[in-house]
């Protein structure tokens, strides 16, 4: 069974640009949650899509949007980028009921400069 | 509100020793899930262990053994033999059952095996 998989692996974008990233879950998993790590503040949790809803926010300002389609695919789109983004995002995929794991892709690694 | 502490930002150790990660955790829900993952240079966090709040069974998977302890909100794992493979940054998650699939990560141990 193929993992998850992250598109693309590396980005390099300027302040005040706009990036979309792009995850495809495990075959069968209908749940896409999206982190961002960064040295300083760690794992942090962006949101979750459940069968193309949002099912979960974490605290991050409206420049970070996401999508889910039929297909369960996801995208994650950050607006008016800033230097602060410059993280690695991962996507993780589950089955979606309570408590199951999460199945992590390799990430993106989002440079702003 | 839920919060994972993992307070050995740094451990080293010769490779065959053995070595405990500590993990304590903070929830007041009465159902949650506790994680486990690693995550080597390449970067990709990998499952190693999942144990809900029922099950304080301790488990042994190889050199890998877990053991979880409510009474003192822990969950702490173990490399039993140390291999320098086992070189990694690992990170204890915690998953409320009212906090839908959001998983609160603790800071991470960065594990250094010397050969």
């Amino acid at each position: 069974k193929a993992g998850v998989t992250q598109t693309p692996r590396y980005l390099i974008k300027t302040r005040g640009q706009q990036v979309t990233l792009s995850c495809s879950p495990i075959s069968g998993h209908r749940s896409v949650s999206w982190y961002q790590q960064t040295p300083g503040q760690g794992l942090q949790f962006l949101f979750e899509y459940f069968s193309e809803t949002q099912r979960n926010k974490g605290n991050f300002p409206g420049r970070f949007s996401g999508r889910q389609f039929s297909n369960s695919r996801s995208e994650m789109n950050v607006s008016t980028l800033e230097l602060g983004d410059s993280a690695l995002y991962l996507c993780a995929s589950s089955l979606g009921g309570r408590g199951n794991e999460q199945f992590f892709g390799p990430g993106t690694r989002l440079t702003v400069l | 509100a839920q919060k994972v502490t993992q307070a050995q930002t740094e451990i080293s150790v010769v490779e065959k020793e053995d070595v405990t990660l500590d993990c304590v955790y903070e929830t007041r829900d009465t159902t949650y899930y506790l994680f486990w993952y690693k995550q080597p240079p390449s970067g990709e966090l990998v499952f190693l262990i999942r144990r809900n709040s029922f099950d304080e069974q301790n488990e042994i998977s190889g050199r890998y053994s877990w053991n979880f302890q409510k009474s003192t909100s822990s969950f702490n794992f173990t490399i039993t033999a140390s291999q320098v493979v086992d070189s990694a940054v690992y990170f204890c998650a915690l998953s409320g059952a009212n906090t839908g699939n959001q998983f609160y990560f603790g800071t991470g141990t960065s594990l250094t095996v010397i050969p």
